[in-house]
């Protein structure tokens, strides 16, 4: 059964620590894609990586490390030098570069306190 | 001037209704185009991608233009099941561009 999935669903964490957002996944897609979704508001790129051990910075990567070492794995750290890391966390992937559809794992809600 | 730019709605409409939706984008060069639907609180699904001569899936139907860099969405006999927003998507390049989404509730 093929997808991508992100864990966990809910994540809480204290101010200043770093935490880090899983995504996987098991669809041979060559592409992997960082979202951050804000209430009320549309998805903004937060990194890509269009293949393995390369990643590019999209709109908003201050604060945000990721990794590509697997094609199907693609990590998200969120630092502590994010300074409004609360927020919907949303990975893609896709077969290509950006003229393919991209496809969503369930997401991650990270509340910082 | 947002890349792509959407009414956020609410669109109410009564079951049965047909509706539309528009999206307007600002880069000329675009050339891969989306509609996306986000259900409360979860992750966008692919609806339709919109070819050039427009396409139908169903009760949806997807159409671009070019010309004025607009893409609309059409659904017709709307189900509660509808309810959702809807996220207008286009390739900017190097990623994806997503609209803020505009908001449909259907009643019954």
């Amino acid at each position: 059964d093929g997808g991508i999935t992100q864990s966990p669903k809910y994540l809480f964490r204290k101010e200043g620590q770093n935490v880090t957002l899983s995504c996987e996944q098991n669809l041979n897609h060559d592409a992997m894609y960082w979202y951050r979704q804000d209430p009320g508001q549309g998805l903004r790129l937060i990194y890509y990586s269009q293949i393995v051990n390369d990643f590019q910075k999209g709109d908003i990567a201050e604060g945000y490390s990721v990794s590509r070492e697997k094609k199907e794995s693609f990590p998200l750290t969120v630092t502590s030098a994010q300074k409004n890391p609360t927020a919907f966390y949303l990975c893609a992937s896709s077969l290509g570069d950006s003229s393919y559809e991209q496809y969503f794992g369930p997401g991650t809600r990270l509340t910082v306190t | 001037r947002k890349e792509v730019e959407q009414d956020p709605g609410p669109f109410n409409v009564p079951e049965g209704a047909t509706v539309a939706f528009n999206c307007t984008y600002s880069n000329s060069a675009s050339q891969s185009f989306f509609w996306y639907r986000q259900d409360c609180r979860k992750e966008p699904k692919l609806l339709m991608s919109v070819y050039s001569s427009g396409n139908e899936d169903g009760r949806f139907t997807a159409q671009l233009n070019r010309a004025s860099q607009y893409i609309s969405l059409l659904i017709r006999d709307s189900k509660l099941s509808d309810s959702a927003t809807y996220l207008c998507v286009v390739n900017s390049g190097r990623a994806l561009t997503f609209g803020s989404g505009t908001r449909l509730q259907v009643q019954p």
